[in-house]
């Protein structure tokens, strides 16, 4: 059974980074056969895409976000991250995690808030 | 960027009927459009892949077609459980784009 799980600070201040990981299990990074995702969703809003990343390191990002979004990924540990820079309110959202590009197993969502 | 027009924004149904929901994509995709079900504080979960492939466990009272750019899901014999908010996502090219959603009310 493939899982994702979403970590890191539920709270971050504004102008900080905002810093989340996702751990996967009952699948391998590094089998090379999906991109890893991560989604948002802000309180009340609809789905928006981030970014993915290949376990070569290949990533795509959001043009919206792009100067401040930064995906990693670390196949040692079978885990990816996100990173997002210079935060403010908008930020505010559910973050996701997901497999492949077709999405199909997602983590629970992590709720990150941005307030100070 | 592809967008995807997504409609109805809400609709209210009964028990028993059927509703489609459209989401029209600004330029050709192909048949890479999946369809996601969202309940309240859950995860979105994957119903449809490849405009008509549906997951394991999904009820055959789902499903899904193309019309061009036009990609419908159908959804017959609605069940209270179906209450819930649906998304397109089309995965054809990066970056990836979901439709507004479709807050569906039984």
């Amino acid at each position: 059974q493939v899982r994702l799980q979403e970590s890191g600070p539920g709270l971050v201040k504004p102008s900080q980074t905002l810093s989340l990981t996702c751990s996967v299990s009952g699948d391998s990074i590094n089998s090379g056969d999906f991109y890893w995702n991560w989604i948002r969703q802000p309180p009340g809003m609809g789905l928006e895409w981030l970014g993915s990343i290949f376990h070569t390191g290949v990533s795509f990002s959001n043009p919206s976000l792009k100067s401040r979004l930064s995906i990693s990924v670390d196949t040692s540990k079978n885990q990816f991250s996100l990173k997002v820079t210079s935060v403010t309110a908008a930020d505010t959202a559910v973050y996701y995690c997901a497999r492949s590009r077709r999405l199909d197993y997602w983590g629970q969502g992590a709720l990150v808030t941005v307030s100070s | 960027d592809i967008q995807l027009t997504q409609s109805p924004s809400s609709l209210s149904a009964s028990v028993g009927d059927s509703v489609t929901i459209t989401c029209r994509a600004s330029q050709g995709i192909g048949y890479q459009l999946a369809w996601y079900q969202q309940k309240p504080n859950k995860a979105p979960e994957r119903l449809i892949s490849g405009t008509s492939k549906l997951d394991s466990g999904v009820p055959s009272r789902f499903s899904g077609s193309r019309s061009g750019t036009d990609f419908t899901l159908t959804l017959n014999n609605l069940l209270p459980e179906d209450s819930a908010v649906y998304y397109c996502l089309q995965h054809n090219s990066f970056p990836l784009t979901f439709g507004g959603g479709t807050k569906l009310q039984i």
